[in-house]
């Protein structure tokens, strides 16, 4: 089943914070955060694994809670370059990826 | 280091032609290989895996097939294409749960 983000969209002028949360209806044991430029191919960003995890990639990070089948990336001072659409994704066959419907960012200066 | 490549980088074809799309990786051996599309302004949907040479699973049914014909090829295709084939089609493998992406083949059908 496909994970749910929000928001779908946020607008935010440069060097604001925004979250996005992936949340999902069955047992998630791994979450996968991706950045996909417009016409360009997704970029991995980080997974985590365990529940309470929490990782960072640069003013990016994100964390996991097992629980409650959900995840969260927070940017944080977002830059210009945080502009995208950001994918969640949880594991199906094969290790192969079923990816959230995205949640679009643009950041203003 | 492992790099993925896809070719062509756009195609635009007519409603009923074939259609072949190729995936190669290197750098690594015996990789997971995926296939996805994203349809214009849509999410990534997952179409097919690999696990190995001629092992392939498809994840939804459609007007698509996949090969794996060597260790670090992944080939898409279609006998007719759609016009609801069009998409921005996006192979990708995996280094321990990571998942990489090639650059992708962006397809239109008129």
């Amino acid at each position: 089943q496909q994970p749910v983000q929000s928001p779908q969209a946020v607008i935010l002028r440069e060097g604001e914070d925004a979250v996005i949360n992936c949340s999902s209806s069955k047992a998630l044991y791994s979450v996968h955060w991706y950045r996909q430029k417009h016409g360009e191919a997704p970029v991995f960003l980080m997974i985590l694994l365990k529940g309470g995890e929490q990782k960072g990639h640069e003013k990016i990070s994100a964390s996991f809670n097992e629980k409650k089948q959900q995840s969260s990336l927070y940017l944080t001072a977002s830059q210009l370059s945080y502009s995208g659409t950001y994918f969640c994704g949880t594991l199906g066959g094969a290790d192969g990826l079923t990816f959230g419907k995205g949640t679009h960012l643009i950041i203003q200066p | 280091s492992q790099t993925i490549h896809q070719w062509p980088a756009t195609l635009v074809q007519p409603v009923g032609s074939p259609l072949s799309l190729e995936c190669t990786v290197e750098g690594t051996s015996n990789p997971n290989l995926y296939w996805y599309r994203q349809a214009a302004g849509r999410g990534l949907q997952l179409l097919f895996y690999s696990v190995g040479i001629g092992q392939i699973s498809s994840e939804v049914p459609q007007n698509l097939s996949a090969s794996r014909p060597q260790d670090r090829q992944f080939i898409l295709s279609s006998k007719k294409l759609l016009l609801s084939d069009s998409g921005f089609y996006l192979c990708a493998w995996n280094r321990a749960l990571e998942q990489y992406f090639g650059p992708g083949t962006r397809l239109t059908v008129t």
